[in-house]
């Protein structure tokens, strides 16, 4: 099953625009929450990561925003540009594997 | 440093045959882990490798197999190809054993199955 869930699937920004992608977990085990951002044609990257003994990350434009006791975690890009344009993932993974489990992804357009 | 290369970068093949796919990571990684991606269900964890040694599986059919080899290189083969195994495969190497560690992604292996 879906460990982590992920919306919203697509989301179209203006340029200049703040991007929010929302994630939630199931897994109390999970310690390790990063983002990826895939382009066509490649491989996911790290955006940027986090671990819950913080709320919240800056790197950036990119944010991340986590809720440990809602088991929620949120990405925010700041002044979103046409190049932002891509497929974001979020994952978690921790416990006893070493596995990362991915979000469904959310496709993101930022237009001119 | 040169990125996690994966080769081929494309394949086609047909119902019922086998196919192995490779991947070389990141010079110093020991730990490398297998991903599917499909549309539908997005990237699903396959495997994982560390030191020649599978320390994790996912829930996946005993067709899909892997094996790393002493210089970290490795490779995955899936037998009697089905349709539904058409898929961009991706690997993803890292530094340590821990997923919790940056995992770098190579850019994939495209297979369609006809």
């Amino acid at each position: 099953q879906q460990q982590v869930k992920q919306s919203p699937q697509s989301l179209i920004v203006q340029k200049g625009g703040i991007s929010i992608i929302n994630c939630a977990y199931e897994n109390t085990a999970f310690d390790y929450f990063p983002w990826y951002q895939q382009f066509p044609g490649k491989g996911p990257a790290l955006l940027i990561a986090i671990r819950p003994d913080v709320s919240e990350k800056k790197e950036g434009r990119f944010t991340i925003s986590f809720n440990k006791s809602a088991k929620q975690f949120s990405l925010h890009i700041m002044d979103s540009q046409p190049g932002d344009s891509a497929t974001y993932f979020c994952a978690a993974s921790g416990g006893s594997g070493y596995a990362l489990n991915f979000g469904k992804g959310t496709s993101l357009l930022v237009t001119p | 440093k040169a990125g996690v290369t994966q080769t081929p970068r494309y394949l086609i093949k047909t119902r019922g045959q086998q196919v192995t796919l490779s991947c070389s990571p990141i010079s110093g990684h020991r730990s490398v882990s297998w991903y599917q991606q499909t549309p539908g269900q997005g990237l699903q964890f396959l495997f994982e490798y560390f030191s020649e040694t599978q320390r994790n599986k996912g829930n996946f059919p005993g067709r899909f197999s892997g094996r790393q080899f002493s210089n970290s290189r490795s490779e995955m083969n899936v037998s009697t190809l089905e349709l539904g195994d058409s898929a961009l495969y991706l690997c993803a190497s890292s530094s340590q054993g821990d997923s919790r560690n940056e995992q770098f992604f190579g850019p994939g292996t495209r297979l369609t199955v006809l």
